[in-house]
């Protein structure tokens, strides 16, 4: 199996830049995707491939990726970005498609 | 605009086989390199991808459960279906079925766009 390892929570006061990662041995060869999901609600993907952002999404939020290990980075973290985020890739061979285990975004 | 919907059972008895549906909308699923696949979250857990359905008919599905589900589509109602057999409480969560699409670069896919997800209980 392949897996996408996260740390469960992180807590940042508003304004302050919150950095969650992501760890996997794919990583190098794989892009990296950021899913934020907000309580009660459906995820929506904030970056892909490790450091693009679809339109809508603010700028504060940003991706990078170095070796095994992806960022999503929140610049200036807001009260409304208090949400789950989850990493999402594939492994080397393609056979596995892996959420991290999600971290929890405490702003307050 | 993209929507998808899920449709189903909200309670299932343990050892039943659930039926879940996908109904979408703007897309087509003869388009080539899209896809539609199902993720399941358990309450207070984390996002398990399970299975996916390629314009082509290419299916894949997740390693651990691939002996109990199957993957299905009707391109010409826009559906997608997903059987699951032998449920257990553990399998109690909620699914959602999601857009799948070769991101920019043209080698990665990912999911784009979600359903609003369907709570599956599992219990007798």
């Amino acid at each position: 199996s392949y897996e996408l390892t996260q740390p469960p929570s992180v807590s940042v006061s508003p304004g302050q830049t919150a950095r969650i990662t992501c760890s996997g041995d794919a990583l190098p060869r794989k892009f990296a995707y950021w899913y934020q999901q907000k309580s009660g609600q459906a995820p929506v993907v904030v970056i892909y491939e490790d450091s693009k952002r679809p339109s809508g999404i603010p700028e504060r939020f940003s991706g990078s990726s170095s070796g095994t290990m992806a960022t999503l980075t929140i610049s200036g973290a807001q009260v409304e970005d208090e949400a789950d985020y989850y990493c999402f890739s594939t492994d080397s061979s393609g056979n596995y498609r892996v959420f991290g285990g999600g971290t929890k975004l405490t702003v307050l | 605009q993209i929507t998808l919907k899920e449709s189903g059972p909200t309670l299932v008895k343990p050892t039943q086989t659930l039926t879940l549906t996908c109904t979408f909308s703007g897309f087509s699923l003869s388009t080539s390199r899209v896809g539609v696949g199902w993720i399941r979250q358990p309450p207070g857990k984390a996002l398990e991808w399970l299975a996916l359905i390629y314009w082509d008919d290419d299916k894949r599905y997740s390693p651990s459960l691939k002996s109990r589900l199957t993957i299905t589509k009707d391109t010409s109602k826009n559906q997608v279906v997903l059987t699951m057999t032998n449920m257990d409480p553990v399998d109690t969560a909620t699914y959602y079925c999601a857009h799948w699409t070769l991101s920019a670069a043209g080698i990665q896919y990912y999911f784009d766009y979600w359903g609003q997800g369907t709570l599956v209980t599992v219990s007798s």
